[in-house]
């Protein structure tokens, strides 16, 4: 079956940090552009970070530029997020998602089913 | 960054109904832009991509146009199961950006 599945949510204090993993079967992960997409409580979607399978990036949004840290383990066919100084604002549902099919580099017809964190006191 | 500006915010509909949607970018994109549809509790999904290309499966009721600054999505008629949330994006450049959204109710 051809799918992202997400883990390493929770909750966490303000400051703290949280490392998601995404791991990925049924398609070629090795040759396959990964991203981060993030969702707030009752909010819409954020693009967070995206990885390719070349030498070009990582790229982050100017929001996580410096806190968060995107690699990938291809031998594991796993998509990591390491978060660190976590801020309220980061509270969200995170997606990894990727182009399977029909789409262009960087849209995404593929979404695992997400992965919440929590950043309270 | 590309800002993406949808409107309207909130659209109420019916059944049959045609819709249209839009998204205009902060600057151009080319065709560089895709719908998605996000349902509640539910994963978002790729409608049109690179302007007007239906995705896998996606019923040919939606339609996607434009280029440049200004984009649409058409649902011809709308279905039951397409009150959603719509959201574009796009790829032109780093950062992406997705637009804020609209929300097509009954």
């Amino acid at each position: 079956e051809v799918q992202l599945l997400e883990s390493g949510g929770g909750l966490v204090q303000p400051g703290g940090s949280l490392r998601l993993s995404c791991t990925a079967s049924g398609f070629s992960f090795s040759n396959s552009a990964m991203t981060w997409v993030r969702q707030g409580p009752g909010k819409g979607l954020e693009w967070v970070s995206s990885i390719n399978v070349g030498d070009d990036g990582p790229y982050y949004a100017d929001s996580v530029k410096g806190r968060f840290t995107i690699s990938r383990d291809n031998s594991k066919k796993t998509l990591f997020l390491q978060m660190n100084s976590l801020r309220a604002d980061d509270t969200a549902v995170y997606y990894c998602a990727t182009k399977y099919s029909s789409s262009s580099p960087w849209f995404f017809d593929l979404w695992g089913r997400g992965t919440l964190v929590t950043v309270s006191p | 960054e590309i800002v993406l500006t949808q409107s309207p915010a909130t659209l109420s509909l019916s059944p049959g109904e045609r819709v249209t949607l839009s998204c205009r970018t902060s600057q151009s994109v080319s065709s560089f832009l895709a719908w998605y549809q996000q349902k509640p509790g539910q994963v978002p999904r790729l409608l049109i991509y690179d302007a007007s290309n239906r995705a896998t499966g996606i019923p040919a009721r939606f339609s996607g146009s434009g280029s440049g600054t200004d984009f649409t999505l058409t649902i011809s008629s709308l279905e039951p199961e397409d009150f959603a949330v719509y959201y574009c994006q796009h790829r032109s450049k780093w950062p992406l950006t997705f637009g804020g959204g609209t929300k097509v109710q009954i």
